[in-house]
């Protein structure tokens, strides 16, 4: 089946650094998103991504919908403490009813 | 809305004993997703709803699991009988449409 591989698997980072994280697939995925989860918590959803090339932000966070459509990355610019969590990619290969896959996260650490 | 709401946050129990879980999905919300995270396998999806009808339980393990959606504001995962390896946060999601799926805080199993 469709699998997502996520890089790094985890990173420790100074507060107001900068963080890049990827997701790759060998399958083409026609949706990607990318989910935050807080220790204790349940996953939120951060970004969704619907096109092939499309740039999307949220605050200081921005990803992108690689143009093979098998990848995608999530871009944090100026970390801060609360930045702490496990980032999960999620792929969609098509509408309907086809659940998400998910990769298995990065987890990042911000020390202050 | 409260978000989707899942009891209880945390169950211990003894092995061979049977346990339930509960679901409330946000109103509104056609789809209900159950998942299962661990550190080794990480979020799995065991089984999901469409309009209260299961759509894919090829992610339900065994006969031991098994999952209901009497009505469109509550469903119910239940192990019985419960072993130590299925110990793991089980999550709960729903969603108006397929990818952008809402996730509840999770509960966590324990089976000694």
């Amino acid at each position: 089946g469709q699998q997502l591989n996520q890089s790094p698997q985890s990173m420790f980072i100074q507060e107001g650094e900068d963080v890049s994280m990827n997701c790759t697939s060998s399958s083409i995925f026609n949706t990607w998103l990318w989910y935050k989860q807080d220790p204790g918590e349940g996953p939120v959803l951060l970004i969704a991504l619907y096109k092939a090339g499309e740039l999307t932000s949220n605050g200081r966070l921005t990803a992108q919908f690689g143009i093979t459509r098998k990848d995608s990355f999530l871009n944090i610019s100026a970390s801060i403490p609360s930045d702490v969590g496990i980032y999960f990619c999620a792929g969609l290969v098509n509408s309907g009813n086809t659940p998400l896959v998910f990769g298995k996260g990065t987890r990042l650490s911000v020390i202050a | 809305d409260a978000g989707v709401i899942q009891s209880p946050r945390h169950e211990v129990t003894e092995m061979g004993q049977e346990v339930t879980l509960r679901c409330k999905p946000i109103s509104g919300h056609d789809y209900l997703f159950w998942y299962r995270q661990t550190m080794m396998r990480g979020l799995e999806l065991l089984i999901y709803f469409n309009n209260n009808v299961p759509i894919d339980d090829s992610g339900m393990p065994e006969d031991r699991f098994s999952a209901k959606m009497p009505n469109a504001s509550f469903s119910t995962l239940k192990i019985q009988p419960s072993e130590p390896r299925d110990s793991a946060v089980y999550f709960c999601a729903s969603s108006s449409v397929v990818y952008e799926q809402y996730f509840g805080p999770g509960t966590r199993l324990t089976v000694t």
